[in-house]
């Protein structure tokens, strides 16, 4: 079974703060995206990655930047955490263009 | 460019009866379409995908969704609704004639089925 794991479940943060979330899929996949979840307006990408050290930008990469090092990893960083980023993230990895996409269980942040 | 709608913000069923869960579609190609359901405090768990092939597509927990191109359609359907089906469901697009590889997704209906 295809595993995509998230740092945190629940993260508590103060405005300003460098947060950091982290993603790792143990299936080898090629992509890995971030998303967040808010109610009525689903999920919204923030960036996407389609291989190591490259990545492109989603619909609301404003505020965030990401890393890819290594290929398991896809990382979401907050640079100065604001109260309009409190959301539940959610990260997905899949094999290719077709495929079905596979999520972590979610970390919700509140930025305080 | 393309899009996806779920046109229901939460469903109502009783349980053992029919349900339906709406989604309807826009691309500029042949369409890559999927369903995901999403329990209370979960992340998305894939259902059941349509790429080529059968209009009707089985998938997980006894879901079923049909491929309706004239309509522009990818309903998600099950003959007897459980009360453990209650979740947030999702459909989402890709547009398989070039374009973004990354896929568009609904904003999510709510499935209350009630005992």
């Amino acid at each position: 079974d295809v595993k995509v794991t998230q740092s945190s479940r629940y993260l508590v943060k103060r405005t300003g703060e460098k947060v950091f979330l982290e993603c790792v899929q143990d299936m080898d996949h090629e992509n890995m995206f971030w998303y967040r979840q808010d109610p009525g307006l689903g999920l919204r990408l923030i960036y996407f990655s389609y291989d190591v050290k490259m990545k492109e930008k989603g619909d609301i990469p404003e505020g965030y930047s990401v890393s890819r090092e290594k290929k398991e990893r896809f990382s979401l960083i907050l640079e100065s955490a604001s109260t309009n980023q409190t959301s539940m993230y959610l990260c997905a990895s899949n094999l290719g263009q077709g495929n079905e996409q596979f999520f972590g269980p979610g970390t919700r942040l509140t930025v305080l | 460019a393309q899009s996806v709608a779920q046109p229901e913000d939460q469903v109502n069923v009783a349980e053992g009866n029919p349900l339906t869960v709406k989604c309807t579609y826009s691309v500029s190609g042949n369409p890559y379409l999927f369903w995901y359901v999403q329990y209370p405090n979960r992340g998305l768990q894939f259902l059941l995908k349509y790429i080529t092939g059968d209009n009707l597509v089985k998938g997980s927990y006894g879901f079923e969704a049909e491929f309706n191109k004239s309509q522009t359609s990818f309903h998600l359907k099950k003959p007897s609704a459980l009360v453990s089906d209650s979740a947030l469901y999702f459909c989402a697009v890709r547009d398989g004639w070039g374009g973004s590889y990354i896929p568009t997704f609904g904003r999510g209906t709510s499935l209350i089925v009630h005992p």
